[in-house]
């Protein structure tokens, strides 16, 4: 059973920083893509970023939103995909998921981020 | 980036009725396109994906269509675990793009 469990969330003033841990069970993690995505209260979904596996180079791309203040990696020695989220605004407020394609779209529970001072 | 257009963004349904959403994309997806349900203060379960492949353990009375840029999520019999927000997916090119969501709601 493909399990995806974010944690790490919590409150942070402006201008302040985190990471989220998002740990990966039920599929081989090596050969995934891994994506985050975030919903602000009330709103709908925005996709954050993605990183690519190794083997498929690695790559990350953000959205423009978050480019240059949020940085996604991975340790595939834990099964564990992270964002590192710094210069936080009031804006990224919001549950961050984390998700990935196995056979269909997996998600995790998410885990809320408050960004208020 | 790709624009998703779901139509309506809200609809009221009775108990057993079917209701169709569509998800307009504003260039080609292929079939790269995946459709949530989310109830509140849930997580988005997936119900398809790759346009019309049923997610695992999703009833089939959830179908999907389309392909290039207009897709289509079918209901039927609607039961009351079913009233919830639906939100298409486009994930064939990045930034991958969400609708805006559709509110089904019991009439």
């Amino acid at each position: 059973e493909v399990q995806l469990v974010e944690s790490g969330g919590g409150l942070v003033k402006p201008g302040g920083s985190l990471r989220l841990s998002c740990a990966a069970s039920g599929f081989t993690f090596s050969n995934a893509w891994m994506t985050w995505v975030r919903q602000a209260p009330g709103k709908g979904l925005e996709w954050v970023g993605r990183i690519k596996s190794r083997t498929a180079g690695g790559t990350i791309d953000y959205a423009a939103p978050v480019k240059g203040r949020f940085t996604i990696s991975r340790d595939d020695s834990k099964n564990t995909v992270y964002l590192q989220m710094d210069s936080l605004k009031t804006e990224d407020t919001a549950v961050y998921y984390c998700t990935t394609m196995v056979q269909g779209w997996e998600w995790g529970l998410g885990t809320l981020v408050t960004v208020s001072s | 980036d790709i624009q998703m257009t779901q139509s309506p963004s809200s609809l009221s349904a009775s108990v057993g009725d079917s209701v169709t959403i569509t998800c307009r994309a504003s260039q080609g997806i292929s079939n790269s396109l995946a459709w949530f349900q989310q109830k509140p203060g849930k997580a988005p379960k997936s119900l398809i994906y790759a346009a019309s492949s049923l997610q695992s353990g999703v009833p089939s009375k959830f179908s999907g269509s389309g392909s290039g840029t207009d897709f289509t999520l079918t209901i039927s019999s609607l039961q009351p675990e079913d009233f919830a927000t639906y939100y298409c997916q486009q994930y064939n090119s990045y930034p991958q793009t969400f609708g805006q969501g559709t509110k089904l709601e019991i009439k």
